[in-house]
């Protein structure tokens, strides 16, 4: 297993289109997050599953973010009609055991 | 909330000079993270410290959790180039999904 994979790497699209980003995890982790790092600062957390169990959601910045994880192993974070502030690094993570996460590579995502 | 400050901020030294970088908060943490990251790319754990004054050293990096589990540092010695870097405090706890809080990060520049 080479990590966390996350696809596209890059992604530019326009105001009020909807995107979708993916993130396979290290096989053997059952625990998935979605952390947000935007220019300067640290990672925000978003959202974190366990399986396929969806454990803590409050944290997605508003109703138009959503993630899944279908069957406990990838995951996908959609955001819907995007906005110029959600331009950021999307990263995804994943662990075998409470507070130790390995990250992607992350997804660049520009609104213009 | 838990928060977690990083300082100094910003670090421009000369190669061959040591360092080093501090993370505090009024909370704590069941285990503390250090990643190292680049620009366009995710972070990359390069330690976790799990028990109060505990004090794991990896080549030049020396890393420290204080013994109230509250603040951590990371000392570099004889800094090189290719230290040039984001580095990123994280503290894990037994909150809501046992997520990762991150601190602001250290940007480090170490020249030539």
């Amino acid at each position: 297993d080479t990590g966390v994979s996350q696809d596209p790497r890059h992604k530019i699209t326009k105001r009020g289109q909807n995107v979708t980003f993916r993130c396979d995890p290290i096989s053997e982790h059952n625990r998935l997050y979605w952390y947000r790092q935007t220019l300067g600062q640290g990672p925000e957390f978003l959202t974190y599953f366990q399986n396929e169990a969806q454990l803590e959601k409050s944290r997605l910045l508003s109703d138009r973010f959503s993630a899944e994880r279908p069957k406990g192993s990838f995951s996908t974070l959609e955001i819907q009609r995007t906005e110029q502030g959600d331009s950021a690094m999307y990263l995804c993570a994943s662990s075998f055991r409470e507070g130790e996460a390995f990250f992607g590579q992350g997804t660049r995502l520009t609104v213009v | 909330t838990q928060l977690l400050e990083q300082s100094p901020q910003f670090l421009s030294i000369q190669e061959g000079e040591n360092l080093t970088v501090y993370c505090n908060s009024s909370s704590v943490f069941s285990s503390l993270q250090w990643y190292r990251q680049e620009p366009g790319e995710g972070p990359v754990l390069l330690v976790t410290v799990v028990t109060g004054g505990e004090v794991k050293k990896l080549k030049r990096l020396t890393f420290q959790f204080g013994d109230a589990r509250k603040d951590s540092s990371l000392h570099i010695t004889a800094a090189q180039p290719g230290d040039t870097g984001l580095y990123l405090c994280a503290g894990g706890g037994s909150n809501a999904g046992n997520m990762l809080t991150f601190g602001g990060g250290t940007r480090l520049m170490v020249k030539p």
